[in-house]
């Protein structure tokens, strides 16, 4: 079974460039996250899934920052214009319900905003 | 949320037992106690979670004691592919998520 699968694995751009990343989460799951590591900072939680619909967004730091998951399957999150303290690695995570299991988590997209 | 509290580092002998301690003094009733790592800068990898009876599977065993205050991840047989960073993290069972709350965790350092 394939794992929760992100793209691009790294990005480079440049400031007030536009990036999109894109997850896969185990198919199946419902339920699909976004966290982010910024550098020197603890892994944050960003937003919560469930099919398509955001159920919590409380953690997308502005609105430079959009996340979409149309049809409930893959999921993209789109900040623009990107920003020097956007860069970091934004992880993606998927699970099958939303109290008993866990949640997986995929590679990361590593992010530099030069 | 109950927070964690967690040594920064610790060294562990290739082939002896790793114990991570984590500390939630505020955990409450219907909050799992989860535990995950992070290999280098992949991503975050599940590892064991419990609420109340101790847990084991093949990776790692989970110790909580009695109150619940505390808990310790216990890799049997430490390897140096086991050298990581840990989090110890509690979640309500009823949330309907996983909005976790990452600490610094434990930087686990296993030597040859």
């Amino acid at each position: 079974e394939a794992g929760v699968t992100q793209f691009p694995s790294h990005s480079v751009i440049e400031k007030g460039q536009t990036v999109t990343l894109r997850c896969d989460p185990i198919s199946g799951h419902d339920n699909l996250y976004w966290y982010r590591r910024v550098m020197g900072k603890e892994i944050k939680f960003l937003l919560h899934f469930v099919k398509e619909s955001k159920q919590d967004e409380s953690g997308m730091p502005n609105n430079r920052f959009l996340a979409e998951r149309t049809g409930g399957t893959y999921s993209t999150l789109k900040v623009q214009p990107a920003e020097l303290e956007d860069s970091g690695v934004y992880f993606c995570a998927s699970s099958q319900d939303g109290n008993r299991g866990t949640i997986y988590f995929g590679e990361g997209s590593w992010l530099t905003v030069v | 949320d109950a927070k964690t509290t967690q040594p920064t580092s610790m060294d562990c002998a290739e082939g002896r037992a790793a114990n991570l301690p984590c500390n939630h003094s505020t955990i409450s009733g219907n909050e799992y106690v989860y535990w995950y790592r992070q290999i280098h800068s992949q991503g975050p990898q599940y590892i064991i979670h419990g609420l109340k009876n101790n847990e084991t599977n093949e990776m790692a065993s989970l110790i909580i004691t009695e109150d619940r205050k505390s808990s310790t991840l216990i890799l049997p047989h430490a390897t140096l592919r086991d050298t990581a960073v840990y989090y110890c993290i509690v979640r309500p069972d009823t949330s309907g998520t996983y909005k976790y709350i990452f600490g610094t965790g434990t930087r686990l350092k296993v030597l040859a």
